[in-house]
């Protein structure tokens, strides 16, 4: 069965730092990989998505995330944080089988917060 | 157009009353999803509809009752809802269940259950 651990529920980074927000996975076939960024009261916005072809995958607003098969991760990074970049941010995995659902199993989430 | 629509933004509900969410997609996309989200929780998934035949039910209680008339269309009928299931519903559409294509949420509708 696939799952989605995040790593750290609350992030926080001064503006122009580093973003990296850590997400492994377990999957017993090649995942389909998602990061979605939540802004308060909205619904989800994909960033970027891993399916199988390049294992660095860029999305939008600047963020980027690499697939590591070796250590089952999918990291999502930014090299210099925006005060708009302040949301929750979650990781999910596409349950991929016979039933070939496109049921999404997300992460618990990661808020992150951008000090001036 | 793409983009996922939602109606209403907001719903506040008695326990005894009957409402529907609805939610609209024009991107051609054959699978659509409903997913209930708790505050500071992730999205769950309750219903997948996949060429307008329903093909999950993640053991949802009868008192949510999803419909697809067409492609393009879902609804969410609630009837005699509990309080315990305020919460975010969110629609989703991607073009085929299972497939590479992205999943499009739409905003969502905000529940209360009074």
């Amino acid at each position: 069965a696939q799952s989605v651990t995040q790593l750290g529920s609350h992030v926080s980074v001064s503006e122009g730092a580093l973003v990296l927000l850590r997400c492994n996975y377990s999957s017993s076939v090649p995942p389909y990989l998602f990061w979605y960024v939540q802004y308060p009261n909205q619904g989800l916005q994909l960033l970027l998505k891993y399916t199988s072809a390049a294992t660095l995958v860029k999305g939008i607003n600047g963020f980027e995330a690499e697939f590591k098969k070796s250590e089952t991760s999918f990291h999502l990074t930014k090299p210099s944080a925006h005060m708009s970049d302040a949301a929750e941010y979650f990781c999910a995995v596409s349950v991929r089988g016979s039933s070939n659902t496109g049921k999404l199993i997300f992460g618990q989430g990661t808020t992150l917060q951008v000090k001036p | 157009d793409t983009e996922v629509t939602q109606t209403p933004k907001h719903l506040v509900m008695g326990m005894t009353n009957k409402k529907s969410l609805k939610c609209e997609q024009h991107m051609g996309h054959r699978a659509m999803y409903w997913y209930k989200q708790k505050a500071k929780k992730p999205p769950e998934l309750m219903f997948v509809y996949s060429y307008e035949k329903l093909s999950i039910n993640e053991s949802v209680p009868s008192r949510f009752s999803p419909e697809c008339p067409n492609s393009s269309l879902l609804n969410l009928h609630l009837h005699a809802l509990q309080p315990e299931d305020s919460a975010l519903y969110l629609c989703a559409s991607s073009p085929l269940a299972g497939g590479v294509g992205d999943p499009f949420f739409g905003p969502g509708t905000r529940l209360t259950v009074l």
